[in-house]
Order: structure tokens, then C-alpha cells, then sequence
């Protein structure tokens, strides 16, 4: 059982060129969010999914679109990287509506490094 | 909008010892829990406890615990017999009851034990 698959573990990019974080679960969770971590500010959500089809903005959004085609994927992608943008990125998915018996699932991060 | 907050950005203690990380949210929601998770170096995301706000009692894990004050909104972590394993960024975070994997993580705190 993989659990959250991220790829890739580290990245750095130069202004301007776009990417593709990805992000895999294989444990049929209905919800999937894409958050950045920076250092004094913990993590803070980018986008989020409630299931296939269904996307919306978090607190973070600007610079970043997602897309949830299929139950297990969500990719995040960065249009034109700034490097505002430099940060830890983590995917996290839980089943569905309330967290009693769904703690949060995170992947283990993506250092992304914009020159 | 939840807004939660972890006042102290690093915390030391020595091994053996206890030490509380203090945590104190905002919300207008009646149901909805809490949790403190831990991040070591290796940047992997690992929840510690969890407390949904409906009960009274706090949630103890072998060596962790929580004082939960519902009325103070106030949620901190007790850590007994401290050891080296322990040292990690400690983030508490905030879940509504249909947050699914939508959270509000405070700024984190930074645990160094001493041996």
C-alpha cells in the first residue's frame, strides 16, 4: 500500500518555465488538497478536490491550477514559476466529509526551488 | 475564516523531562476537531493526536496528550518523558467538521531535545 506518491522529491526551475507537481493515492480518498510549507507560516492550502471532477481554491491559489480527472490523481501545476513560489509542497488526501475516522494522508514533499 | 495560532517558535527541553506546546485557534463552528502533527527532518508529516471538540475528555496517545479548552480555545500538547525521537517542527492544525482534507495549521513549533 503506497499511500501519497509525490513526484518529484526536488526540483529547481528557473523563473518563468512551468511545471507539473504530481500527486497519487491509492486509497480510493474522495479528498485531496495541495498545500506549501514555509518557514514561520506552517502549511497553507493552495487547492483542494472533493472528488473527481470537483476543484476549488484554498488560501493560497494564485500562480497555481489543479485539475482531478481520475479519483487518484491530483497535479498541481505552476504556470510561470516565480520565485515567490520557492517552498515545500505537500499532497494530502483523507476520505470523505468529517475527519473522525479520516486522518489526513500526506506524501513526503517536494522541495521546489525557483532561481 | 479559522485562524490558529502557535505562539512559541521553538520549545527545548531535556530528555526525560515534560514540555507543553501551547496552541490557541478561532473558529465560530461548534463541531470540529483538532490535531497536533509532528514533522522530523525527514519532512515526512506524521499526526500525533487528535480531539474532536464534542468531547469532553482530552485525547491521551501513550506519551502525548492534550488539554483541550473549549472555551478558551485553547489546544496544547503535553509531551512526557521526552526523548531524542521526539526533537521535530510540532504543527497543530485545525479541521472543520466537513473540512475533509482541508486544514488550518498554525506557524509550528520547534522541539529540540536535550540529552
Amino acid at each position: 500500500n503506497a499511500g501519497v506518491t509525490q513526484t518529484p522529491k526536488f526540483q529547481v526551475l528557473k523563473t518563468g518555465q512551468s511545471m507539473t507537481l504530481q500527486c497519487a493515492q491509492d486509497m480510493n480518498h474522495e479528498y485531496m488538497s495541495w498545500y506549501r510549507q514555509d518557514p514561520g507560516m506552517g502549511l497553507r492550502l493552495i487547492h483542494y478536490s472533493v472528488g473527481a471532477g470537483i476543484t476549488d481554491q484554498g488560501e493560497v491559489p494564485n500562480g497555481y491550477n489543479v485539475s482531478r480527472s481520475t479519483t487518484e490523481d491530483f497535479p498541481l501545476r505552476l504556470l510561470s514559476a516565480a520565485p515567490s513560489q520557492t517552498s515545500v509542497y505537500f499532497c494530502a488526501s483523507s476520505y470523505g466529509v468529517g475527519t473522525t475516522n479520516s486522518p489526513l494522508h500526506f506524501g513526503n514533499g517536494t522541495r521546489l526551488t525557483v532561481t | 475564516a479559522q485562524t490558529v495560532t502557535q505562539s512559541q517558535p521553538e520549545m527545548s527541553v531535556q530528555e526525560a523531562e515534560t514540555v507543553t506546546l501551547s496552541c490557541t485557534y478561532d473558529t465560530s463552528e461548534s463541531d470540529y476537531y483538532l490535531f497536533w502533527y509532528k514533522q522530523p527532518p525527514s519532512r515526512q508529516m506524521i499526526l500525533v493526536i487528535r480531539q474532536e471538540a464534542y468531547k469532553q475528555q482530552n485525547a491521551t496517545e501513550n506519551r502525548f496528550s492534550v488539554n483541550f479548552q473549549k472555551a478558551a480555545k485553547s489546544f496544547s500538547l503535553k509531551i512526557s518523558d521526552s526523548q531524542l525521537g521526539d526533537a521535530a517542527m510540532y504543527f497543530c492544525a485545525y479541521g472543520g467538521e466537513t473540512s475533509g482534507s482541508r486544514l488550518t495549521f498554525g506557524e509550528g513549533t520547534q522541539l529540540t531535545v536535550n540529552p
